[in-house]
């Protein structure tokens, strides 16, 4: 079963605007984390932001910030006020902990969407 | 303070040969991590490792392929008598223990292994 789903394989927006990306996820865990990443074009994984499935509040990270809703399990990730540097392929990924409450870092990604960002 | 180190960030072998990958983790993490990314698709946990131990090795192949994390050096990704479906870029992460937080979220620049 697919645990996490990025079902928007590629995105464009406009330098300027804002930008969601959508990320939904599949656990019976009541404790997991969920990550976005950024990927450009040069390979790297950037660690953009983390939400902790107790977090209250939504995680925001400068221009980032993550539309957390638990009952729908969407931790959607908006960008604000794009920039040309934004273009690359962004990645959702989730944390799960183990059995007993511990967690350890095994992390399964989505299948990633592209952004493109347009002068 | 350096992040997590991979080298090399290339590698071509031909088939039948050895790959070696390190990964170095940031200073004082003893957890690391190991994930495969195949062309166009998102990474893929491999293997899990402490210092000596390994923790979780569900996603590595059955043959062929092996990790160690040994007391001293880097963590070791070995992949004996490569194929070209080996082809990929091999990531790995550290993290200074279990525990909750963004604290495993770091990952290295990659190894992209070509098989020729």
């Amino acid at each position: 079963a697919q645990k996490i789903t990025q079902t928007q394989p590629g995105m464009f927006v406009q330098e300027k605007e804002a930008v969601t990306l959508d990320c939904t996820y599949d656990t019976s865990d009541p404790s997991y984390g969920l990550f976005w990443y950024k990927q450009p074009s040069s390979g790297e994984m950037i660690f953009l932001i983390y939400q902790g499935s107790y977090d209250q509040q939504n995680a925001t990270e400068g221009r980032y910030s993550l539309n957390f809703q638990k009952a729908r399990k969407s931790a959607n990730l908006v960008i604000s006020a794009s920039q040309l540097g934004d273009s690359a392929m962004y990645f959702c990924a989730m944390r799960e902990n183990r059995a007993g409450g511990t967690s350890y870092g095994k992390l399964t990604f989505g299948q990633g969407t592209i952004l493109t960002v347009h002068p | 303070n350096a992040g997590v180190m991979q080298n090399p960030r290339h590698l071509v072998r031909r088939r039948g040969q050895e790959a070696r990958l390190r990964c170095s983790p940031m200073k004082g993490h003893s957890h690391v991590y190991w994930y495969r990314q195949l062309p166009e698709e998102g990474l893929k946990f491999m293997v899990y490792l402490q210092k000596e131990n390994i923790i979780d090795e569900s996603g590595m192949p059955k043959e062929r392929f092996s990790a160690e994390f040994p007391k001293e050096g880097p963590s070791i990704l070995r992949i004996q008598q490569v194929v070209r479906g080996d082809s990929a870029a091999y990531f790995c992460a550290s993290s200074p223990g279990v525990g909750q937080g963004a604290t495993e979220a770091f990952f290295g620049q990659g190894t992209r292994l070509t098989v020729v």
